[in-house]
């Protein structure tokens, strides 16, 4: 059975850079893609951006300036970092893994339990 | 980006009772829209993936309907433990973005 578990500095004053951490037990870390989502009452669920094991990424345009997601197939993991955060980037991170469906779709099909980031001077 | 725009907001309806939740996307995602449930303090869970496969061990009282850009999620006999938010995600093109949720509760 696959797991994601997350880590990472919850609270942060504006200007630092978040860093979190996901490790995927179980399954196969090769030929899928990681996503990294966050929800906050304010703007809901938002895709921060994906990877997979060769480290090609994808990125929500809006955060894409302040993103990096890189990943360790070493380790079965993947990390986040987003610099500079606001007030706005209070949220809840989750890690995800898309699953393949059938006909060519794609789902979020594993998450990571959360991660709540608070930024506070 | 697409525009995932979910009706309604919030729904109260007595158990066994027929539910339905409307997801339209704001240009045609073919049938690349999932849809997930989530309860109080826990990740999303995904019920239906590819408009209208069920995800497994998912109950067979949760259907997906709809293409292009109107989506149906329906549970056929409302049950307890369906008290949730029930979110809509297109899977179409990049970024990813998801509806803002329908919360449903019982009478």
């Amino acid at each position: 059975q696959v797991q994601l578990q997350q880590w990472g500095a919850g609270l942060l004053k504006p200007s630092e850079t978040l860093s979190l951490t996901c490790s995927v037990y179980g399954g196969s870390f090769s030929g899928y893609y990681w996503s990294w989502i966050r929800q906050s009452p304010g703007k809901g669920l938002e895709w921060i951006g994906e990877i997979n094991q060769s480290g090609f990424t994808n990125y929500n345009p809006s955060l894409k300036s302040r993103v990096t997601i890189s990943v360790d197939t070493s380790k079965n993991q993947f990390s986040l970092r987003l610099s500079s955060v606001t007030a706005a980037d209070a949220a809840v991170y989750y890690c995800a893994k898309r699953n393949r469906g059938t006909g060519g779709t794609y789902y979020f099909g594993y998450w990571g339990q959360g991660t709540l980031v608070t930024v506070s001077s | 980006d697409i525009q995932m725009t979910q009706s309604p907001s919030s729904l109260s309806a007595s158990v066994g009772d027929r539910v339905t939740i409307t997801c339209r996307a704001s240009q045609s995602i073919s049938s690349f829209l999932d849809w997930y449930q989530q309860k109080p303090g826990k990740a999303p869970k995904v019920l239906i993936y590819g408009a209208f496969s069920l995800q497994s061990g998912v109950p067979s009282r949760f259907s997906g309907s709809g293409s292009g850009t109107d989506f149906t999620l329906t549970i056929s006999s409302l049950q307890p433990e369906d008290a949730a938010t029930y979110y809509c995600q297109q899977g179409n093109s990049l970024p990813y973005t998801f509806g803002q949720g329908t919360k449903v509760e019982i009478k």
